[in-house]
């Protein structure tokens, strides 16, 4: 059973340009979570989708960052006109998605993205 | 105020030591705790979770404070392979709306 898949590893952009960032959940998984994690610091939330549906976007920044899983296919997070503070770790999570309580989150490799 | 605060360290120990790391969180209505490790340049893993009535796993055991907001992690007899950092995870309303702290990184010695 594959863990979460996320592509590409590694996304090189220069500022304004797009970036788009990919996760695959573990099979039998139907919840997405993303994470940003800057150098030296924590991880923090971004938004939680379910398919089809955005279940929290709280932390996600107002403008130019979306994020999609649609019924068929990965889920999508997408970075529009990047610039530099967007350089970071870009960590996607899945889990199960269990009634009456929090799932384990399990995460995937990351994307790092270095704008330059 | 971080909604989950930990002292960053980093905490350097020989092998053998008993180590300890806490954190706090700021909302009362928490409902879930989790400690995460996290390897250098390598994604979040869970390591356990932690219950009211404290919970242990081999050499790890893990301890919740409702009354005062805080999780603690033990670590006994430390392995060079503990070095990483550690990661208090906070559950918002049980709802799956993790809030991560920034971690608190140990490194083991020989």
């Amino acid at each position: 059973n594959a863990g979460v898949m996320q592509n590409p590893r590694h996304l090189v952009r220069r500022r304004g340009q797009e970036a788009r960032l990919r996760c695959s959940p573990m099979k039998g998984h139907s919840h997405v979570y993303w994470y940003r994690q800057l150098p030296e610091e924590g991880l923090k939330f971004m938004v939680y989708l379910q398919k089809e549906n955005i279940i929290d976007e709280s932390g996600m920044p107002k403008e130019r960052f979306s994020a999609e899983f649609p019924k068929e296919g990965p889920s999508i997070l997408r970075i529009q006109q990047v610039v530099r503070g967007d350089s970071a770790a870009y960590f996607c999570a899945s889990s199960i998605g269990t009634s009456g309580g929090p799932d384990t989150q399990y995460f995937g490799p990351g994307t790092r993205l270095t704008v330059l | 105020r971080k909604e989950v605060e930990q002292d960053p360290g980093p905490f350097n120990v020989p092998e053998g030591a008993t180590v300890a790391f806490n954190c706090t969180y700021s909302n009362s209505a928490s409902q879930s705790f989790f400690w995460y490790r996290q390897d250098c340049r390598k994604e979040p893993k869970l390591l356990m979770s932690v219950y009211s009535s404290g919970n242990e796993d081999g050499r790890f055991t893990a301890q919740l404070n409702r009354a005062s907001q805080y999780i603690s992690l033990l670590i006994r007899d430390s392995k060079l392979s503990d070095s990483a950092t550690y990661l208090c995870v906070v559950n918002r309303y049980n709802n799956n709306d993790m809030r991560f702290g920034a971690g608190t990184r140990l490194t083991v010695k020989p």
